[in-house]
């Protein structure tokens, strides 16, 4: 079956760095791509949707600026969080999407801000 | 607002206590309806997508139904190692983007 790698699984950085997370679809090609961020014991909530060689479109709230999503193939999508600060702490996952595959999800990344 | 509510939001078993878990959901259209298991840590396992009114998947021991409005993953017989989280995500018919509950953490003790 379809697998999408995503790296680090837990990054550490202190505040004011930027730390960028990587999604790779092994074996197939991901037009798109979901970026989510879940805080503990909440939902998955939506950042973004970002298609190949396109702007990604961010949902409501979420400052493009701080969250950068590059999809520049069509098997790495990469979310870089700039200036981090302790309140982006939290765990973010990406998950492809394709006609063939439906959505396949990464294993998470546990970002701390410190 | 397309909106996804699960319950209860925390449900502790014996082993081989059956009981089910609730998704309710409000969308505009739905394409369809998703159960995912989620490990501590790591990113949602697939389990169902369910289409339509009526229709029943199962897996091991796990069934999962759907209404006009909600779904149900029912266990039966439960172990252990069914501990986990429990995510229920609808698509909608105005975009792509899966829409998730909170989910439901399931606690089975021998």
């Amino acid at each position: 079956g379809a697998v999408v790698s995503q790296h680090p699984s837990r990054v550490i950085c202190k505040s004011g760095t930027s730390v960028k997370i990587e999604c790779r679809s092994l074996d197939f090609q991901a037009t798109t791509m979901f970026w989510y961020r879940q805080f503990p014991k909440q939902s998955l909530m939506l950042m973004a949707t970002s298609n190949e060689g396109s702007k990604a479109t961010y949902e409501q709230g979420v400052e493009k600026d701080k969250f950068l999503i590059n999809h520049a193939s069509l098997t790495l999508s990469t979310l870089t969080v700039t200036s981090a600060h302790p309140e982006d702490s939290s765990f973010y996952i990406c998950s492809a999407w394709t006609e063939n595959y439906g959505y396949t999800f990464g294993s998470g990344t546990r970002l701390t801000v410190v | 607002e397309d909106q996804v509510t699960q319950s209860p939001e925390a449900l502790r078993l014996q082993e081989g206590e059956s009981s089910s878990l609730n998704c309710s959901y409000t969308v505009s259209g739905l394409r369809g309806l998703f159960w995912y298991r989620q490990d501590p840590g790591k990113g949602p396992e697939f389990l169902f997508t369910l289409y339509s009114a009526g229709e029943e998947k199962e897996k091991e021991r796990l069934k999962a139904t759907l209404t006009k409005k909600e779904s149900f993953l029912h266990i039966t017989a439960p172990k252990p190692e069914d501990s986990a989280t429990y995510l229920c995500a609808v698509q909608a018919d105005t975009g792509t983007a899966l829409i998730f509950g909170k989910g439901t953490t399931l606690s089975v003790s021998s």
